[in-house]
């Protein structure tokens, strides 16, 4: 089975501008979260997406939005720009509900800076 | 807030020498337990998992893990590690069955030949 794939792999944006970043989760996997990872604040939980549908949310401002589509595939979208957004932004999938259903496969990431 | 502790930040080892990396959680009822382990230039990967059952889990290459209830513990050990398990290795939990995982702020481990 081919991993969880993330486009792109690096991005530049200035501030002010929106960067959205795209994520393929693993072949029959309905759930995708998102992390951001920086130097700082180490891992931290954005959201999860199952169905379509938003299912869970970390304490990210409003500027930080996702949207799921029905073969899976999601979309992170940063809004307004700021120099901290600078991070590596991970996305997981992860099977059905269930025991093994909470473990999360990883991509490579997205690495995005902020100038 | 539920959060997780991992008290090594960097550690260095030779070859051979045994490997145990501490991991706490902070209390928040039902909790499946993680580790991670991130290799340079790779992304990061499941190296065992404790949902229930056998509190010591046994992982891949080696790693083994113990779930310690009262002490809200997760240590991660291998008793004799290898240059190639130089990486950064990340402590996660989620609570209540949710997926959100709440990770630690990593240990580096580096081994030397």
């Amino acid at each position: 089975k081919a991993g969880v794939t993330q486009t792109p792999r690096y991005l530049i944006k200035t501030r002010g501008q929106q960067v959205t970043l795209s994520c393929s989760p693993i072949s029959g996997h309905r759930s995708v979260s998102w992390y951001q990872q920086t130097p700082g604040q180490g891992l931290q939980f954005l959201f999860e997406y199952f169905s379509e549908t938003q299912r869970n949310k970390g304490n990210f401002p409003g500027r930080f939005s996702g949207r799921q589509f029905s073969n899976s595939r999601s979309e992170m979208n940063v809004s307004t720009l700021e120099l901290g957004d600078s991070a590596l932004y991970l996305c997981a999938s992860s099977s059905q509900p269930g025991t093994s259903g909470n473990e999360q496969f990883f991509g490579p990431g997205t690495r995005l800076t902020v100038l | 807030a539920q959060s997780v502790s991992q008290h090594n930040h960097h550690v260095i080892l030779s070859e051979a020498a045994s490997l145990e990396l501490g991991c706490n959680y902070s209390y928040g009822g039902t909790v499946n337990l993680f580790w991670y382990v991130q290799y340079p230039g790779q992304h990061l990967q499941l190296l065992l998992k404790y949902f229930s059952g056998d509190p010591l889990v046994k992982g891949i290459k080696g790693f083994e893990a113990e779930f310690i209830k009262s002490k809200f513990s997760f240590n991660l050990r291998k008793p004799s590690v290898q240059w190639s398990d130089t990486a950064e290795y990340f402590c996660a939990v989620n609570y209540g069955g949710r997926r959100a995982l709440t990770f630690g702020s990593g240990t580096r481990l580096q081994v030397q030949p």
